[in-house]
């Protein structure tokens, strides 16, 4: 069985571009989480989704981040214009329970330089 | 109240050895309290999980104590092995509040061979 899929794997702007990460969870995953991971932290959560809502989204800078999960399968997060502050690695999860419950399966992530 | 506190922030075992990784919580609303493994250029991937209606949980070399009164929970990685290399984060959560994992800063464990 595949796993979460992320990409690109590593992403390099320059401060002020926009930039968008994909990811697509494992088949049968209702439930979509994007994560932020600072070096040498934790992931922190920004959204979550169950099938195509937003169920959780007070961690996202809406300012400036943007999500969308159309038809509820596969996933986007954009930044625009990206900050300096934005380096980090984002990291997708899913998890086959509703309501947040279950297992959180992690994709690679994407690693995100703002120059 | 949502920080999950983590120590230490690095350890170095010998090969055999225990690792010992603690983690501390204020939120006593908090009843999922998960631990992860993570390689470099991977995500996270569970290891362990402990919910607080028992005090111990057991899956081969890996053990999680938790004490609910201290509000402080642990894992324990027996028998360690060069593989066991890697980051590991503690996190809790609550169940009202559908899977929103707080994670605790990390602890990069290296085993000597």
């Amino acid at each position: 069985e595949a796993g979460v899929v992320q990409s690109p794997r590593y992403k390099i702007i320059e401060k002020k571009q926009p930039v968008a990460f994909w990811c697509n969870p494992i088949s049968g995953h209702n439930t979509l989480y994007w994560y932020r991971q600072n070096l040498g932290q934790g992931p922190e959560l920004l959204i979550r989704y169950e099938n195509e809502e937003a169920v959780d989204d007070s961690q996202l800078p809406k300012d400036r981040f943007s999500a969308e999960r159309l038809k509820g399968v596969d996933s986007t997060l954009k930044i625009q214009p990206a900050e300096l502050g934005d380096s980090a690695v984002y990291l997708c999860a899913s998890s086959l329970l509703a309501g947040g419950r279950g297992e959180q399966f992690f994709g690679p992530g994407t690693r995100l330089t703002v120059l | 109240q949502q920080q999950v506190k983590q120590s230490p922030q690095s350890l170095i075992v010998q090969k055999g050895g225990i690792s010992i990784i603690n983690c501390a919580y204020e939120n006593t609303a908090f009843d999922y309290f998960p631990w992860y493994q993570q390689f470099p250029g991977k995500g996270p991937a569970l290891l362990i999980a402990i919910r607080p209606d028992v005090s111990e949980k057991k899956e081969g070399r890996f053990t999680i104590s938790f004490n609910k009164s201290a509000k402080q929970f642990s894992l324990h990685i027996m028998d360690s092995q060069p593989g066991d290399s890697a980051t590991y984060f503690c996190a809790a959560s609550r169940s009202s509040n559908t899977g929103k994992l707080i994670f605790g800063q990390g602890t990069t464990l290296q085993v000597k061979p």
